[in-house]
């Protein structure tokens, strides 16, 4: 099983569309977790933090589920500048693993 | 400068010759870690530096690739005798004090191996 592993997509939405990316990892003891965004041929910045009672930051909410192992965030009213690739990320205790990511599209 | 800044920015080399890759972390910060991306793909951790600790070298792909940090600042990343599978980009990232804070990245080091 692969450390992180997330849904590649594409997910191609309309504005104003709803979407949820789910994360999934390997190591049960792992303690913190990230969502990152990353722009095409751009370096990736971090877009929240995940807590255990889940979190949210406008219009994106991120939860974590310990006892399936995954984590997952919400993106609400998607507008045309979320467009980008998705990093899940989570401290596997001796390093911050990245997923591969995944890709969402917002068309107009 | 304030962020993470690495070099070079462009890195064309020939298979078999040597690579040596630079960052410079952002003042004060003490963890850096070092991945690498292959186009369309995610990023592979490499190798992650915390304070006086010994590194965690669990990623490196090969004994080809080494890093070291002097002072607990500078970091370079070499690569020996380059293979064309080596071409990616290369990005560092610090923090400011280890694996649960925010990772500030550098605009990364596109290696290619002709």
């Amino acid at each position: 099983r692969k450390e992180v592993e997330q849904d590649p997509g594409p997910f191609n939405v309309p504005e104003g569309a709803t979407v949820a990316f789910n994360c999934t990892y390997s190591n049960s003891a792992s303690q913190s977790f990230f969502w990152y965004r990353q722009d095409c041929r751009k370096e990736p910045k971090l877009l929240m933090s995940v807590y255990s009672s889940g979190n949210e930051d406008g219009r994106f909410t991120a939860q974590l589920n310990r006892a399936s192992q995954y984590i997952s965030l919400l993106i609400r009213d998607s507008k045309l500048s979320d467009s980008a690739t998705y990093l899940c990320v989570v401290n596997m205790g001796t390093a911050l693993i990245f997923g591969k990511g995944t890709t969402l599209s917002v068309s107009s | 400068g304030a962020g993470v800044s690495q070099s070079p920015s462009n890195k064309v080399t020939e298979k078999g010759k040597d690579v040596e890759l630079r960052c410079d972390p952002i003042s004060g910060h003490t963890a850096l870690y070092w991945y690498r991306q292959s186009l369309g793909q995610g990023l592979e951790f490499l190798i992650y530096f915390q304070g006086n600790s010994a590194p965690d070298k669990s990623g490196l792909p090969s004994d080809r690739f080494s890093a070291e940090r002097t002072g607990g600042s500078v970091s370079t990343l070499t690569i020996q005798r380059t293979q064309q599978e080596d071409s990616a980009v290369y990005l560092c990232a610090s923090s400011r004090t280890g694996k649960d804070e925010k990772l500030f990245f550098g605009s990364g080091t596109q290696l290619s191996v002709l």
